[in-house]
């Protein structure tokens, strides 16, 4: 079946540096990809995502690039921020109802 | 807009109880689903809707039931609540678009069986 496979965190950095949260996928036939943001006590948001190999999804300063040679997905930022802390989610979605989602990735920036 | 909405925030059952936790959303979504996190398993589908009247069995759906009787409610039913079903649980919303499905997700509800 499909599967989601994130790195395991918690990721601590401190704040301006460089993120990178990596993310690869099996799965038949070409998914769609996400990246999903939590924030403590609230629901997942979609963050960013990606349809096609080769696509880039962007959002508020996050960067993930849809690499079907590699089946991987790795979000990205070049500076990050306090309120950046949350965990972070990879997805691959085939169909409405074929979701798969990572174990989740804790991030936690320092002043 | 208030998007998804659940109530209860949280939720305290004893084994053999049944409850239902509720989900609204306002967005005339055609898709609608429950998710349960839980610590190390990332969110895991319990049961999705594509549509009023029409409901389908999602990768755990032991011990729980849905209806859809309109666009905007999709509760979930916890039949003889057991321990292993402590857990925080998702409502999600979702319509299709730009080659893919987008979902919103409720503030969750975190329910504790003891």
């Amino acid at each position: 079946g499909d599967s989601v496979t994130q790195m395991e965190g918690p990721v601590t950095l401190s704040e301006e540096a460089f993120l990178t949260i990596n993310c690869t996928y099996t799965a038949t036939g070409y998914p769609s990809l996400f990246w999903y943001v939590q924030y403590p006590g609230e629901g997942l948001q979609l963050l960013l995502k990606a349809t096609k190999a080769d696509d880039k999804g962007s959002n508020k300063g996050f960067e993930a690039t849809y690499r079907k040679e590699t089946t991987s997905f790795h979000l990205e930022k070049g500076s990050v921020q306090v309120s950046d802390s949350a965990v972070y989610f990879c997805a691959s979605q085939r169909g409405y109802q074929k979701v798969t989602f990572g174990t989740g990735t804790k991030l936690q920036v320092i002043p | 807009n208030a998007g998804v909405t659940q109530t209860p925030k949280f939720q305290v059952l004893k084994t053999g109880q049944s409850m239902t936790l509720q989900c609204a959303q306002d967005m005339n979504h055609e898709y609608m689903s429950w998710y349960r996190q839980d610590p190390g398993m990332g969110l895991r589908l319990i049961h999705y809707s594509v549509g009023a009247g029409i409901t389908d069995q999602g990768e755990v759906p032991n011990g729980y039931n849905v209806s859809r009787s309109t666009t905007e409610d999709f509760p979930l039913r916890l039949l003889s609540a057991a321990p292993s079903q402590t857990s925080v649980y998702f409502c999600a919303s979702g319509t299709s678009g730009g080659g893919s499905y987008e979902q919103y997700f409720g503030p969750g509800t975190r329910l504790t069986v003891t």
